[in-house]
């Protein structure tokens, strides 16, 4: 079954590394996003990509990079990692001109 | 740029309760119109969807939701709710533009006792 999946589910980091989060999914989706999910914001969109060598900042992009080199995967790299980008990341997708998006789920990431 | 207001951060109900979270947004436009359920250490997941048609719009679950143009609402309802509903439920909206991103609320977290 098409799916979309992300990596690692958890990790733990210290302040300053550099973490990369996957995102991969095989449902050939054009669009792709990422969102992170904190108590009392909801889902705030971080990057979105609309195809391959296509990116888009977000409401909350700063500190965070995506690239998008395939279809299948959209990987965002926290460039210096900082205690405030402790969350819970989702990542989702959509078909090309549809709205409806399928998430992943979901990268608990901790930043100490 | 759009915004969406969700009424409730917390309900608290039993089971059998009748069920209305209300979701409110801005923008002027034309909206596509969601409501998405995470339950517990799990991902969200798409409850119902409104794009054009019946405002009135059935979901999986026994959800249902109306879209109101005029109060700028599309809240969602349940008859009578499970101890297996507690979740936390999202409103979104996408500004039918072309682009396909969303706008969430904050969540309503409803907690169904037995």
């Amino acid at each position: 079954d098409a799916e979309i999946t992300q990596s690692p589910r958890h990790k733990i980091t210290e302040t300053g590394r550099q973490v990369t989060l996957a995102c991969h999914q095989t449902w050939n989706h054009n669009n792709m996003f990422w969102y992170r999910q904190d108590l009392g914001h909801g889902l705030r969109l971080i990057h979105y990509s609309y195809g391959v060598q296509d990116t888009n900042k977000g409401e909350v992009s700063d500190g965070y990079s995506v690239s998008r080199s395939n279809t299948e995967d959209l990987p965002l790299t926290l460039e210096s990692a900082a205690s405030s980008q402790t969350s819970v990341y989702f990542c989702a997708s959509s078909k090309a001109g549809e709205e409806t998006q399928y998430f992943g789920p979901g990268t608990r990431l901790l930043v100490l | 740029a759009q915004s969406v207001s969700q009424h409730n951060h917390h309900v608290i109900l039993s089971e059998a309760a009748s069920l209305e979270l209300g979701c409110n947004y801005s923008y002027g436009g034309t909206v596509n119109l969601f409501w998405y359920v995470q339950y517990p250490g799990q991902h969200l997941q798409l409850l119902l969807k409104y794009f054009s048609g019946d405002p009135l719009v059935k979901g999986i679950k026994g959800f249902e939701a109306e879209f109101i143009k005029s109060k700028f609402s599309f809240n969602l309802r349940k008859p009578s709710v499970q101890w297996s509903d507690t979740a936390e439920y999202f409103c979104a909206v996408n500004a039918n533009s072309g682009y396909s991103t969303l706008t969430f609320g904050k969540g309503t977290m409803l907690l169904v006792s037995p």
